[in-house]
């Protein structure tokens, strides 16, 4: 079972303006980290926002927020004023599992969205 | 600067010539892995290593090796690459394998095996 979906292969939004990328989770585990990256035409992974299961107040890191909705399992990426320099694929990725688990450590990336800002 | 490094960030290769990948943290990481990017299926761990002379398989193990014989350093090899090893490879580090301890990952090495 797919244990990350992002259901948006692709999004436009011009600039200046508000985005949000879909993310839903499934797991088993009560703790668990969510992270979102951005990854750039040049390849690297950048590292944009966490959220952790037991967090009562929805993480914001500058325009970068993240919707969580722990009942239905989403945690959506909104980016605030679009700019530019934000077209990339972006990926929603989850850390869960103890230590001595097989899973330990392990992120469980979803299959990315390219984002397009137009000016 | 706090970085991981990895090298080369191109390559191209021939199938069966066995290839390294280095990949090395200043961050004093325990916990260090490493993983494939191809197009539709995001980012999969192929193995994983929590601290010295520990490290285990990820999703997608077949045809890789890692060793860590040191703390900052986590070499991925290829022994024998086939083509279906082309992709993206990234390896990342953090802190712990805890799950709220973020990954910080290398610049990704480009294979391509012909």
């Amino acid at each position: 079972a797919q244990k990350i979906t992002q259901t948006q292969p692709g999004m436009f939004v011009q600039e200046k303006e508000a985005v949000t990328l879909d993310c839903t989770y499934d797991t088993s585990d009560p703790s668990y980290g969510l992270f979102w990256y951005k990854q750039p035409s040049s390849g690297e992974m950048i590292f944009l926002i966490y959220q952790g299961s037991y967090d009562q107040q929805n993480a914001t890191e500058g325009r970068y927020s993240l919707n969580f909705q722990k009942a239905r399992k989403s945690a959506n990426l909104v980016i605030s004023a679009s700019q530019l320099g934000d077209s990339a694929m972006y990926f929603c990725a989850m850390r869960e599992g103890k230590a001595g688990g097989t899973s330990y450590g392990k992120l469980t990336f979803g299959q990315g969205t390219i984002l397009t800002v137009h000016p | 600067e706090a970085q991981v490094t990895q090298n080369p960030r191109y390559l191209i290769t021939v199938t069966g010539k066995k290839l390294t990948v280095t990949c090395s943290q200043n961050m004093n990481h325990e916990y260090m892995s490493w993983y494939r990017q191809d197009p539709g299926l995001g980012l999969r761990q192929i193995y994983y290593s929590m601290n010295v002379e520990v490290t285990d398989k990820g999703d997608v193990p077949e045809g890789y090796k890692v060793s860590r014989k040191e703390k900052r350093n986590f070499p991925l090899i290829l022994e024998s690459p086939s083509p279906n090893q082309t992709s993206l490879y990234f390896c990342a580090s953090s802190l712990f394998g805890g799950t709220n301890t973020e990954a910080f990952f290398g610049q990704g090495t480009r294979l391509t095996v012909v």
